[in-house]
């Protein structure tokens, strides 16, 4: 059962283009989204979040787009940076839920 | 800047032994949680802990596992009698409370994790 689904396993970009990240959910009740970003032997570490009643979020590089109607969300980094090569994971909440569920990731590089 | 830490790195046990996870969670949380990685697979979910008790858990978590709040610092995952499945990562999460009236358990910061092999 998988209510959180990021389609692309990997994903390689050019360093100072942009790299997107896709995110796709099942669960309609999911109204707060997170990206997390994961080095090899290290925790998930948050980047950036939005809620349902919003359809976008910046953080400098990182944009998260929502399209509920769609049930689909995207994260974008520009310029990308070798720096940014990990593994990125979507994960998603219901109302009042406090249990993140997980997408499987997506290992991106940026080449240099 | 404030961190979740956990210890240890690393653990091995033989099966059937009972392993404690411990973590620290960052001081003014007050929202934590344990969630597992096995090795290729997803991070999933194993339970949440707020205002001393059990708040939410999946399926994974069953009576093999328990959770701890021993002192006002320490949050601590005990797997009784570990199987070879259990060889995962380990995630402890800490979260704060959110404005009055808002979410609860909004971002969650995680600790580094702790590798435990179940041989």
């Amino acid at each position: 059962d998988q209510q959180v689904k990021q389609n692309s396993p990997s994903l390689s970009v050019q360093e100072g283009r942009i790299s997107i990240l896709n995110c796709d959910y099942t669960n309609s009740m999911f109204d707060y989204f997170l990206w997390y970003k994961k080095y090899p032997a290290e925790g998930p570490t948050f980047l950036i979040s939005i809620s349902s009643i919003k359809d976008k979020n910046e953080d400098g590089r990182f944009t998260v787009f929502l399209n509920k109607s769609a049930k689909h969300l995207s994260l974008h980094i520009v310029p990308s940076q070798p720096g940014d090569s990990a593994v990125y994971f979507c994960a998603a909440s219901a109302h009042h839920g406090q249990n993140f569920v997980f997408g499987p990731g997506t290992r991106l590089s940026v080449l240099p | 800047e404030p961190e979740v830490t956990q210890t240890p790195s690393h653990q091995v046990t033989q099966m059937g032994q009972e392993v404690i996870l411990r973590c620290v969670p960052i001081s003014n949380h007050l929202y934590f949680y344990w969630y597992r990685q096995i090795l290729g697979q997803k991070v999933e979910f194993l339970v949440s802990f707020y205002n001393n008790e059990i708040s939410e858990k999946s399926e994974i978590f069953d009576d093999q596992f328990s959770v701890e709040r021993p002192d006002g610092s320490n949050f601590t995952l005990k797997i009784r009698s570990t199987k070879l499945e259990d060889s995962a990562m380990y995630f402890c999460a800490s979260s704060d409370p959110g404005l009055a009236g808002g979410r609860t358990g909004e971002t969650q910061y995680f600790g580094p994790g702790t590798r435990l092999l179940v041989l």
